[in-house]
Protein backbone atom coordinates (compact mmCIF):
# COMPACT_ATOMS: atom_id res chain seq x y z
CA UNK A 1 0.00 0.00 0.00
CA UNK A 2 1.06 3.52 -0.71
CA UNK A 3 1.90 6.03 2.09
CA UNK A 4 3.92 8.43 4.00
CA UNK A 5 6.50 6.17 6.24
CA UNK A 6 8.05 8.73 9.56
CA UNK A 7 10.62 6.65 11.63
CA UNK A 8 10.75 6.43 14.38
CA UNK A 9 7.60 6.67 16.17
CA UNK A 10 9.41 7.83 19.67
CA UNK A 11 12.36 9.68 19.81
CA UNK A 12 14.27 11.01 23.17
CA UNK A 13 17.67 13.32 22.42
CA UNK A 14 19.49 14.60 25.27
CA UNK A 15 19.69 18.89 25.08
CA UNK A 16 22.43 19.72 22.70
CA UNK A 17 22.35 16.86 20.42
CA UNK A 18 21.26 17.13 16.85
CA UNK A 19 18.52 14.81 15.92
CA UNK A 20 17.06 13.80 12.75
CA UNK A 21 13.62 12.28 11.35
CA UNK A 22 13.40 10.45 9.01
CA UNK A 23 10.05 10.90 6.04
CA UNK A 24 9.60 8.19 3.02
CA UNK A 25 6.64 8.24 0.56
CA UNK A 26 5.89 5.94 -2.02
CA UNK A 27 3.41 7.85 -3.42
CA UNK A 28 5.66 9.32 -6.26
CA UNK A 29 4.35 12.71 -5.00
CA UNK A 30 6.00 15.69 -6.22
CA UNK A 31 5.83 17.81 -2.97
CA UNK A 32 6.83 17.14 0.60
CA UNK A 33 6.31 19.32 3.80
CA UNK A 34 7.42 19.31 7.80
CA UNK A 35 4.59 20.69 10.33
CA UNK A 36 5.21 20.93 13.88
CA UNK A 37 2.45 20.07 16.05
CA UNK A 38 2.14 21.76 19.31
CA UNK A 39 -0.64 21.30 21.87
CA UNK A 40 -3.15 24.66 20.96
CA UNK A 41 -0.86 26.01 18.10
CA UNK A 42 -2.40 23.80 15.18
CA UNK A 43 0.23 22.85 12.60
CA UNK A 44 3.08 25.23 11.45
CA UNK A 45 5.28 24.83 8.48
CA UNK A 46 8.77 24.05 9.09
CA UNK A 47 10.10 23.95 5.47
CA UNK A 48 8.65 22.65 2.29
CA UNK A 49 10.24 21.25 -1.03
CA UNK A 50 8.43 21.02 -4.41
CA UNK A 51 11.24 19.25 -6.24
CA UNK A 52 14.01 17.11 -5.45
CA UNK A 53 17.03 19.38 -4.54
CA UNK A 54 15.03 22.04 -3.83
CA UNK A 55 13.57 23.30 -0.82
CA UNK A 56 12.07 26.58 1.10
CA UNK A 57 11.54 27.83 4.29
CA UNK A 58 8.26 27.92 5.90
CA UNK A 59 7.41 30.04 9.45
CA UNK A 60 9.14 28.48 12.14
CA UNK A 61 12.69 27.33 9.97
CA UNK A 62 14.89 28.69 12.93
CA UNK A 63 17.23 25.82 14.17
CA UNK A 64 15.57 23.02 11.83
CA UNK A 65 17.36 21.76 8.12
CA UNK A 66 16.35 19.68 5.47
CA UNK A 67 17.52 17.85 2.21
CA UNK A 68 15.47 16.42 -0.56
CA UNK A 69 18.42 14.24 -2.42
CA UNK A 70 15.79 11.66 -3.60
CA UNK A 71 11.57 12.02 -4.57
CA UNK A 72 10.52 10.01 -1.67
CA UNK A 73 13.01 10.92 1.01
CA UNK A 74 12.76 14.24 3.00
CA UNK A 75 14.67 14.23 6.11
CA UNK A 76 14.32 16.88 8.77
CA UNK A 77 17.26 17.54 11.09
CA UNK A 78 16.32 19.28 14.39
CA UNK A 79 19.37 20.73 15.68
CA UNK A 80 21.01 22.31 18.62
CA UNK A 81 20.31 25.83 17.87
CA UNK A 82 16.43 24.91 17.87
CA UNK A 83 15.10 26.08 21.31
CA UNK A 84 12.35 24.24 22.07
CA UNK A 85 12.25 21.16 20.13
CA UNK A 86 10.31 19.06 22.06
CA UNK A 87 7.00 18.59 19.55
CA UNK A 88 4.75 15.97 17.78
CA UNK A 89 6.80 16.71 13.98
CA UNK A 90 4.39 15.68 10.93
CA UNK A 91 5.52 14.73 7.44
CA UNK A 92 3.47 15.21 4.39
CA UNK A 93 3.34 15.06 0.50
CA UNK A 94 1.08 15.94 -2.27
CA UNK A 95 0.38 15.26 -5.73
CA UNK A 96 -0.13 18.41 -7.08
CA UNK A 97 -2.62 21.51 -5.90
CA UNK A 98 -5.58 19.74 -6.49
CA UNK A 99 -4.98 17.51 -3.90
CA UNK A 100 -4.98 16.97 -0.68
CA UNK A 101 -2.25 16.65 1.77
CA UNK A 102 -0.80 12.24 2.82
CA UNK A 103 0.33 12.89 6.00
CA UNK A 104 2.69 10.62 8.21
CA UNK A 105 1.54 8.84 11.03
CA UNK A 106 4.15 11.80 13.02
CA UNK A 107 7.33 11.51 15.33
CA UNK A 108 7.06 12.33 19.05
CA UNK A 109 10.45 14.26 19.86
CA UNK A 110 11.34 14.84 23.69
CA UNK A 111 14.56 16.79 24.90
CA UNK A 112 15.78 16.25 27.89
CA UNK B 1 -2.65 37.91 6.96
CA UNK B 2 -1.96 34.40 7.18
CA UNK B 3 -3.76 32.99 9.83
CA UNK B 4 -6.48 31.11 10.35
CA UNK B 5 -8.46 31.44 14.08
CA UNK B 6 -10.64 28.60 14.81
CA UNK B 7 -13.42 28.10 17.46
CA UNK B 8 -14.33 26.25 19.90
CA UNK B 9 -11.00 24.73 20.92
CA UNK B 10 -13.19 22.27 23.01
CA UNK B 11 -16.36 20.72 22.06
CA UNK B 12 -18.61 17.98 23.70
CA UNK B 13 -21.56 17.05 21.98
CA UNK B 14 -24.33 14.68 22.78
CA UNK B 15 -24.50 11.36 20.30
CA UNK B 16 -27.04 11.76 17.17
CA UNK B 17 -26.03 15.73 17.77
CA UNK B 18 -24.98 18.62 15.37
CA UNK B 19 -21.04 19.34 15.84
CA UNK B 20 -19.94 22.53 14.34
CA UNK B 21 -16.88 23.94 14.02
CA UNK B 22 -15.82 27.73 12.91
CA UNK B 23 -13.23 29.02 11.31
CA UNK B 24 -12.04 32.57 9.74
CA UNK B 25 -9.68 33.73 7.65
CA UNK B 26 -7.96 37.59 6.77
CA UNK B 27 -6.09 36.19 4.06
CA UNK B 28 -8.23 36.82 0.44
CA UNK B 29 -5.73 35.16 -1.62
CA UNK B 30 -6.49 31.94 -0.17
CA UNK B 31 -8.24 29.00 -2.77
CA UNK B 32 -8.50 26.26 -1.30
CA UNK B 33 -10.23 25.19 2.45
CA UNK B 34 -9.83 21.62 3.51
CA UNK B 35 -10.93 19.86 6.84
CA UNK B 36 -8.18 17.54 8.21
CA UNK B 37 -9.56 14.55 11.38
CA UNK B 38 -6.68 13.46 13.71
CA UNK B 39 -7.02 10.64 16.01
CA UNK B 40 -4.73 10.64 19.24
CA UNK B 41 -1.13 9.30 18.08
CA UNK B 42 -1.32 9.60 14.35
CA UNK B 43 -1.09 12.32 11.39
CA UNK B 44 -4.25 14.15 9.94
CA UNK B 45 -6.66 12.52 7.47
CA UNK B 46 -8.10 14.67 4.64
CA UNK B 47 -11.78 14.82 5.18
CA UNK B 48 -13.69 17.21 2.92
CA UNK B 49 -12.52 20.70 1.51
CA UNK B 50 -14.27 23.37 -0.86
CA UNK B 51 -13.50 26.24 -3.08
CA UNK B 52 -14.14 29.36 -2.58
CA UNK B 53 -16.43 29.15 -5.62
CA UNK B 54 -18.94 27.08 -3.81
CA UNK B 55 -21.10 28.21 -0.88
CA UNK B 56 -21.71 24.61 0.50
CA UNK B 57 -20.12 21.02 0.17
CA UNK B 58 -21.90 17.59 1.84
CA UNK B 59 -20.06 14.61 2.06
CA UNK B 60 -22.26 12.16 3.93
CA UNK B 61 -22.36 13.00 7.24
CA UNK B 62 -19.95 16.28 6.59
CA UNK B 63 -20.93 19.40 5.19
CA UNK B 64 -18.81 22.53 5.00
CA UNK B 65 -20.73 25.90 4.81
CA UNK B 66 -18.52 28.49 3.29
CA UNK B 67 -19.51 32.26 3.30
CA UNK B 68 -16.61 34.68 1.01
CA UNK B 69 -17.94 37.95 2.32
CA UNK B 70 -17.54 37.34 5.74
CA UNK B 71 -14.37 35.32 5.16
CA UNK B 72 -16.04 32.54 7.17
CA UNK B 73 -16.41 28.51 6.93
CA UNK B 74 -17.98 26.01 8.62
CA UNK B 75 -17.82 22.07 9.43
CA UNK B 76 -20.78 20.65 10.29
CA UNK B 77 -21.15 16.88 11.63
CA UNK B 78 -24.82 15.81 11.38
CA UNK B 79 -25.73 12.55 13.47
CA UNK B 80 -22.61 12.67 15.64
CA UNK B 81 -21.28 9.58 16.75
CA UNK B 82 -18.37 8.58 19.48
CA UNK B 83 -16.35 7.43 16.83
CA UNK B 84 -16.08 10.95 15.47
CA UNK B 85 -14.10 12.33 18.39
CA UNK B 86 -11.16 13.13 17.44
CA UNK B 87 -9.47 16.49 16.91
CA UNK B 88 -10.28 18.48 13.37
CA UNK B 89 -8.27 21.02 12.10
CA UNK B 90 -9.49 23.76 9.71
CA UNK B 91 -6.93 24.71 7.00
CA UNK B 92 -6.56 27.48 3.74
CA UNK B 93 -4.18 27.27 0.80
CA UNK B 94 -1.99 30.72 0.38
CA UNK B 95 -2.11 31.35 -3.40
CA UNK B 96 1.50 32.33 -2.90
CA UNK B 97 2.44 28.76 -5.09
CA UNK B 98 4.38 25.63 -2.94
CA UNK B 99 0.84 24.28 -2.30
CA UNK B 100 1.31 25.40 1.40
CA UNK B 101 -1.47 24.75 4.07
CA UNK B 102 -1.85 27.24 7.07
CA UNK B 103 -3.87 25.29 9.77
CA UNK B 104 -6.45 26.42 12.43
CA UNK B 105 -5.13 25.71 16.02
CA UNK B 106 -7.77 23.29 16.21
CA UNK B 107 -10.96 21.64 17.83
CA UNK B 108 -11.15 18.71 19.99
CA UNK B 109 -14.70 16.94 19.80
CA UNK B 110 -15.79 14.65 22.31
CA UNK B 111 -19.14 12.28 21.30
CA UNK B 112 -20.84 11.34 24.50
CA UNK B 113 -23.29 8.52 24.35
Amino acid sequence: DGGITQSPKYLFRKEGQNVTLSCEQNLNHDAMYWYRQDPGQGLRLIYYSQIVNDFQKGDIAEGYSVSREKKESFPLTVTSAQKNPTAFYLCASTLSSIYGYTFGSGTRLTVV
Amino acid sequence: QQQVKQSPQSLIVQKGGISIINCAYENTAFDYFPWYQQFPGKGPALLIAIRPDVSEKKEGRFTISFNKSAKQFSLHIMDSQPGDSATYFCAARGAGGGNKLTFGTGTQLKVEL
